[in-house]
């Protein structure tokens, strides 16, 4: 059974770069049946796409937050990774990591990660 | 940018009840349309996809329906665990966008 798990700090600085990596168990970053995304949500609010990304590579971000977003992937590792660059307490959320059936539907989810960031 | 809206944004229901939450799109895009629940402190769980179709391990009183810019997520005979945030979310052009969310109270 596919499961996910991030990690990264829950404490970032603002100003600093979020970095977050997500571990997939279970499966293999390279099956042909998922993508991978990125999705948030910030304290009592919905749920935004950050991006995503497939196995070889080729990743497309939410123009609100392409200049900042970064989505990689360590085939070796079996994990993809986030970065978000020039943080505010705006970007202050819980952070899912999730895999996405052919660029469609958010299939299986991570239990997420909160970030929060500090003046 | 597809904007989804969602109706009603809060409804307290009994249990038993039939309960039918709407999601309408700024713009037509097909069946690319999904259901996701989400319980107090939990991830979202994927209900319905492409509109109508149950996700597996999805109880059969959830059901979906629509196409286009309307759409419509359906739960027969609530029960009390249905107690949730339930959001639509698009997948038919980039960015990827999701519906503001529906908060089910259960009385």
């Amino acid at each position: 059974q596919l499961q996910l798990q991030e990690s990264g700090p829950g404490l970032v600085k603002a100003s600093e770069t979020l970095s977050l990596t997500c571990t997939i168990s279970g499966g293999s970053i390279s099956s042909n049946n998922y993508y991978w995304g990125w999705i948030r949500q910030p304290p009592g609010k919905g749920l935004e796409w950050i991006g995503t990304i497939y196995y070889s590579g080729g990743a497309y971000y939410n123009p609100s937050l392409k200049s900042r977003v970064t989505i990689s992937v360590d085939t070796s590792k079996n994990q993809f990774s986030l970065k978000l660059s020039s943080v505010t307490a705006a970007d202050t959320a819980v952070y899912y990591c999730a895999g996405q059936s052919n660029t469609s539907c958010f299939s299986v989810w991570g239990r997420g990660t909160t970030v929060t960031v500090s003046s | 940018e597809i904007v989804l809206t969602q109706s009603p944004d809060f409804q307290s229901v009994t249990p038993k009840e039939k309960v039918t939450i709407t999601c309408r799109a700024s713009q037509i895009i097909g069946s690319a349309l999904h259901w996701y629940q989400q319980k107090p402190d939990q991830s979202p769980k994927l209900l319905i996809k492409y509109a109508s179709q149950s996700f597996s391990g999805v109880p059969s009183r959830f059901s979906g329906s629509g196409s286009g810019t309307d759409f419509t997520l359906t739960i027969n005979s609530l029960e009390a665990e249905d107690a949730a945030t339930y959001y639509c979310h698009q997948s038919s052009s980039l960015p990827h966008t999701f519906g503001q969310g529906t908060k089910l109270e259960i009385k």
